[in-house]
């Protein structure tokens, strides 16, 4: 199995401030045959169930703020918030679907400062 | 709109069963792969099994395997989770989800229901 390893475990950041999310899969999440990262980024607010924020490792879902991009290929990935508002307190989670079982990183909050 | 709406969970002794349904609606059903998706208390998220879309088959994660199976009715546009010899482990909120590709079940899961919470205790 593919294990997704998210850093930090929280961060808290001021409001207008940049947080920085990052996850890394124990090997290579891109398929060569169509230069895709098959990684993906939800975020969860208490009480809530998941919600597809980024997939493709960088393509932003229908609807989310262009606050939130996601970067990196192959193992190395990163979920930027560009200035974080209140309502992006949550928990950020990332997701391989390169190979089966999907897995899922362990989490990262993020709070206000 | 697309809509999941799962339904079955509640209490249940170890080694009882349970049938979770996802009504699904919104979207052509039976072209996406589907999936159950459990999140135990104050943890994070674990894939538990998925049924492809256009004619496909079913997998498993290696914890649920041989003892959950997953179905779906393209007829009535649910989904099913048929879980037997529970255990404390399964306690959970279980998440139906829906394949962003209708090319693939390698895919992101774009939507989600609101959740259907199974507690295994005795």
């Amino acid at each position: 199995d593919i294990v997704m390893t998210q850093s930090p475990d929280s961060l808290a950041v001021p409001l207008d401030e940049r947080a920085t999310i990052n996850c890394r899969s124990s090997q290579s999440v891109l398929y060569s045959s169509n230069n895709k990262n098959y990684l993906s980024w939800y975020q969860q607010k208490p009480g809530q169930p998941p919600k597809l924020l980024i997939y493709w490792a960088s393509t932003r879902e229908s609807g989310v703020p262009d606050r939130f991009s996601g970067s990196g290929s192959g193992t190395d990935f990163t979920l930027t918030i560009s200035s974080l508002q209140a309502e992006d307190v949550a928990v950020y989670y990332c997701q391989q679907y390169f190979s089966t079982p999907t897995t899922f990183g362990g989490g990262t909050k993020v709070e206000i400062k | 709109e697309v809509q999941l709406l799962e339904s079955g969970g509640g209490l249940i002794q170890p080694g009882g069963s349970l049938r979770l349904s996802c009504a699904a609606s919104g979207f052509t059903f039976s072209t996406y792969a589907m999936y159950w998706v459990r999140q135990a208390p104050e943890k994070g998220l674990e894939w538990v099994s998925s049924f492809g879309g256009r004619g496909g088959g079913p997998d498993y994660a290696d914890s649920v395997k041989g003892r959950f199976t997953i179905s779906r009715d393209d007829s009535k546009n649910t989904l099913y989770l048929q879980m037997n010899s529970l255990r404390a482990e399964d306690t959970a909120l279980y998440y139906c989800a829906k394949g962003g590709r209708d090319d693939s079940n390698f895919c992101y899961f774009d939507y989600w229901g609101q959740g259907t919470l199974v507690t295994v205790s005795s």
